[in-house]
């Protein structure tokens, strides 16, 4: 199985200030076809999760542009440009190149 | 507006059987995959399953710690997703969501199971 690793697993932040989630997979998650299936979602508190970036850097329908994915292979990050207060929550990184599907252990996001 | 609601979910004594059902609106829901992913009290989001569309043969994936235990199944002309579930354990007990596709990009709100005596 992949194993997905987050870091840091708590990120507190202050707010109008930048945060970033690192995710490292235990093998390269490019997939036969060309793609790599790399996605990032955010779970509020009480809410379920909802996707915000698929394939690395497409951000979802919806989802604000303060909001960006990038990386290639095994490591990747998501950005927050200026961190809001809606933005509090767990982020988890995904894999669906392989089954398996994983996920990391989540990052906590909280206000300073 | 896509929709997905599960339901089904409750209290049920170890080595019970339970059926959840997801129930699908604002898409054709045939032409997509759907998932099945749970979430512990307090813990990370574990995938349980997947079901391929009709047209990628309506095939089956499990992860091995359901494995020969559970089941998806879907049926297009009501737009639901089924996930039964036998034999279950305590470590079962979970809020149990479904999702749209292989890229999770939907969610319902979760059901929650509770498997204790």
């Amino acid at each position: 199985d992949i194993v997905m690793t987050q870091t840091p697993l708590s990120s507190p932040v202050t707010l109008g200030q930048p945060a970033s989630i690192s995710c490292r997979s235990s093998q390269s998650l490019v997939h036969s076809d060309g793609n790599t299936y790399l996605s990032w979602l955010q779970q509020r508190p009480g809410q379920p999760p909802r996707l915000l970036i698929y394939k690395i850097s497409n951000r979802f329908s919806g989802v604000p542009d303060r909001f960006s994915g990038s990386g290639a292979g095994t490591d990747f990050t998501l950005k927050i440009s200026r961190v809001e207060a809606e933005d509090v929550g767990v982020y988890y990184c995904t894999q669906a190149t392989q089954f398996p599907r994983t996920f990391g252990q989540g990052t906590k996001v909280e206000i300073k | 507006e896509v929709q997905l609601v599960e339901s089904g979910g409750g209290l049920v004594q170890p080595g019970r059987s339970l059926r959840l059902s997801c129930t699908a609106s604002g898409f054709t829901f045939g032409d997509y995959a759907m998932s099945w992913v749970r979430q512990a009290p307090g813990k990370g989001l574990e995938w349980v399953g997947f079901i391929r569309s009709k047209a990628y043969g309506g095939t089956t994936e499990y992860a091995a710690s359901v494995k020969g235990r559970f089941t998806i199944s879907r049926d297009d002309s009501k737009s639901i997703a089924y996930l039964q579930m036998n034999s279950l354990k305590t470590e079962d007990t979970a809020v149990y969501y479904c999702t749209r596709g292989s890229s999770l990009n939907y969610w319902g709100q979760g059901t929650l199971v509770t498997v204790s005596s």
